[in-house]
Formats: C-alpha cells, structure tokens, sequence
C-alpha cells in the first residue's frame, strides 16, 4: 500500500481555470504538509495542517486553498490558475523520525 | 534564523568514483540533521539522518558526520553507481515538533 498517495500525477490545464489536487495518508500521522517544487527543483513549503487545524501558511497567494476534511487527507484547491502556478507540488505526512512524501503532481498551466 | 547551504549542482561524476556534496547549516539550538533523496520522478525519501553532534549517519553506502565545530553535514559515497543519480537534499530541523528546512538541492547524474 501507497502511504501518501496523491492525485493526479499530472495535471494540464488553461490559465484562469480552477483545479484541486488530492491527498492521502494511511500512516495515522497528525501532520500533513504542501510543498512546490519548482523547475530548479527548490523545495518550499506552503501549508502545514495538524490534525485537521492550520500550523503553517507560508507567503502564498490567497489562491491556494488547503482542506483537510479529516487528518488522513489534505486536498489543495487552486483558484484562477496562473502560468507561475506550474511547479511539482508533494504533499507529504511527518512521521516520529521523518517525512513520507507522496510521488508528486506535475502541474502545467498553459 | 534558521537555514541550510548545500552545493549547487549538478554534480557529474563517473561510475565508481568517489562523492562529495557539501552542507552547512545556521540554526538557533541544536537541529538534527537530514539528507533526502528524490529519484526521478519520485517524491523525497529520508537517505540518512543524525541527530547530535559527532553522529555519523549511514545508508546504502553513503556517509555524512555531524559537525558542530564547523556547522557542517557533507555527504560522501566511496564509489558511486549509475543508480545514485538523483537530486539530494539536505535538511534540519529544530526540535522534535519544528519543521524540516531543506536546502536548495543537488543534482548528481553518474555516467557509465
């Protein structure tokens, strides 16, 4: 079994649109994180949720938008896409000893 | 605050040579130390980790020692494989309950 899945893998899509990315974890953990990853393959945080609350917002646009309907899952919600959006986002859930990272979307905004 | 410098990349090196990526770090306390591996088209996995001063972290033949008198955390391999290539990441944290800072990543591909 996967232990952070998210969906979809890839994910093209027009500027302006609206688009969610899915998250699952099935490792009990508490904390759930969002990063992105650009085409230089730097690595920045934008959202941490502990059991279901809101921890940490990095400066990101109020276009993003966490959900976390319950501790295993941390959706985010992307309103009016813009080119600068395309990246790799990882969600990822933090265990005692490390980080359990899911195997990332590819978002391309045309 | 706190941070992590690692060597900028890429790194290319041939089959069975010897591997260096250099990490310091700056941090208020004592972190432990972290370096991730992302293989191409995964997400990041933890390589190896030390969590005080003068410990040695080792996994699938790399190294890296925790030094405090120079804030550093090198990763080395004594010979690399096609295999390693990769982008590795290091990283601390503060605390059990901070969160990883990770640097900015090192892109290694080894050639045949």
């Amino acid at each position: 079994d996967t232990a952070v899945s998210q969906t979809p893998k890839y994910l093209v899509t027009q500027m302006g649109n609206d688009k969610s990315i899915k998250c699952e974890q099935n490792l009990g953990h508490d904390t759930m994180y969002w990063y992105k990853q650009d085409s230089k393959k730097f690595l920045k945080i934008m959202f941490s949720y502990n059991n279901k609350e809101l921890i940490i917002n990095e400066t990101v646009p109020n276009r993003f938008s966490p959900k976390s309907p319950d501790k295993a899952h941390l959706n985010l919600h992307i309103n009016s896409l813009e080119l600068g959006d395309s990246a790799v986002y990882f969600c990822a859930s933090r265990g005692a000893e490390k980080l359990f990272f899911g195997s990332g979307t590819q978002l391309s905004v045309l | 605050g706190n941070s992590v410098t690692q060597m900028e990349g890429p790194v290319t090196l041939s089959e069975e040579a010897f591997l260096t990526i250099n990490c310091t770090y700056t941090a208020t306390g004592y972190p432990s130390l972290f370096w991730y591996v992302q293989y191409p088209g995964e997400g990041l996995q933890l390589l190896l980790k030390a969590t005080k001063a003068d410990d040695k972290g080792s996994n699938k033949g790399f190294e890296a020692t925790y030094r405090k008198e120079t804030t550093s955390f090198h990763l080395e391999k004594g010979s690399v494989q096609v295999s390693d290539s990769a982008v590795y990441f290091c990283a601390l944290r503060v605390g059990s309950q901070g969160n990883l800072i990770f640097g900015k990543g090192t892109k290694l591909s080894v050639k045949p």
